[in-house]
C-alpha cells in the first residue's frame, strides 16, 4: 500500500509570512497533485505535476516535484488570510489517487 | 463548463438504513471515483468507474456499492448503515487519462444517528 506522508499537520502564521508544505513517500508516483479544500467544500485542484524535478508556480505557491517522484513540497510566498485551508497532496497510483493526511493552515491578519 | 455536481448535500439516516449517492461529472468525463472523507481517517478512495465499469477497488466492505450509468453520471450505495459510516462522501470525476487530474464535487455529508 503506498502512503503519502506530510507535514506538517498544523500551521498557523502571520499575514505576510512564507512556509513550505512536504508530502513524501517512499514509493514512486506517476503523478502528484496539490488539493485545497475548505470547510463543507470538495477539494479543489491547484496543481499536477508529472516529471521528476518539475517546478511550477501559480502566483504566490510554488509546487515542486522530487526527482524520484516520491516526494513534493508547496512553499507559499506572503501568505494571506484567504490561503487558509487544507491543503492536501495526492499521488497518482494507476487510476486512484491516494492522499496524504493534510495539513491544516491558518493565516491570521 | 459546470462543475461536478453531488446530491444530496446533506443526509441524515439511522442505523441498519441503506442510502444512495449521486455524482454528475463534468461534461466529458468518463471516469468517477469516489472517496470518503472522515477526520481520523482522511481521504479515502472506495472506487472507480469508467465507461459503466468498476475499474478500480478500494479496502472498503460490500455494503458500499456502486455504478455508473451510459451518460457517466454515477450512484453509491451503502447498505446496512452504522454509526462508523458518517462522513463527507465526496465525487471526482476525470478524462480517465493515465495521470488522473481528478475533479471534486462539493460531497455529500452523510450522518448516520
Amino acid at each position: 500500500t503506498q502512503l503519502l506522508e506530510q507535514s506538517p499537520q498544523f500551521l498557523s502564521i502571520q499575514e505576510g509570512e512564507n512556509l513550505t508544505v512536504y508530502c513524501n513517500s517512499s514509493s514512486v508516483f506517476s503523478s502528484l497533485q496539490w488539493y485545497r479544500q475548505e470547510p463543507g467544500e470538495g477539494p479543489v485542484l491547484l496543481v499536477t505535476v508529472v516529471t521528476g524535478g518539475e517546478v511550477k508556480k501559480l502566483k504566490r505557491l510554488t509546487f515542486q516535484f522530487g526527482d524520484a517522484r516520491k516526494d513534493s513540497s508547496l512553499h507559499i510566498t506572503a501568505a494571506q488570510p484567504g490561503d487558509t485551508g487544507l491543503y492536501l497532496c495526492a499521488g497518482g497510483d494507476g487510476n486512484k489517487l491516494v492522499f496524504g493526511a493534510g495539513t491544516i493552515l491558518r493565516v491570521k491578519s | 463548463k459546470a462543475g461536478v455536481t453531488q446530491t444530496p448535500r446533506y443526509l441524515i439516516k439511522t442505523r441498519g438504513q441503506q442510502v444512495t449517492l449521486s455524482c454528475s461529472p463534468i461534461s466529458g468525463h468518463r471516469s468517477v471515483s469516489w472517496y470518503q472523507q472522515t477526520p481520523g481517517q482522511g481521504l479515502q478512495f472506495l472506487f472507480e468507474y469508467f465507461s459503466e465499469t468498476q475499474r478500480n477497488k478500494g479496502n472498503f466492505p460490500g455494503r458500499f456499492s456502486g455504478r455508473q450509468f451510459s451518460n457517466s453520471r454515477s450512484e453509491m450505495n451503502v447498505s446496512t448503515l452504522e454509526l462508523g459510516d458518517s462522513a463527507l462522501y465526496l465525487c471526482a470525476s476525470s478524462l480517465g487519462s493515465t495521470f488522473n487530474e481528478q475533479f471534486f464535487g462539493p460531497g455529500t455529508r452523510l450522518t448516520v444517528l
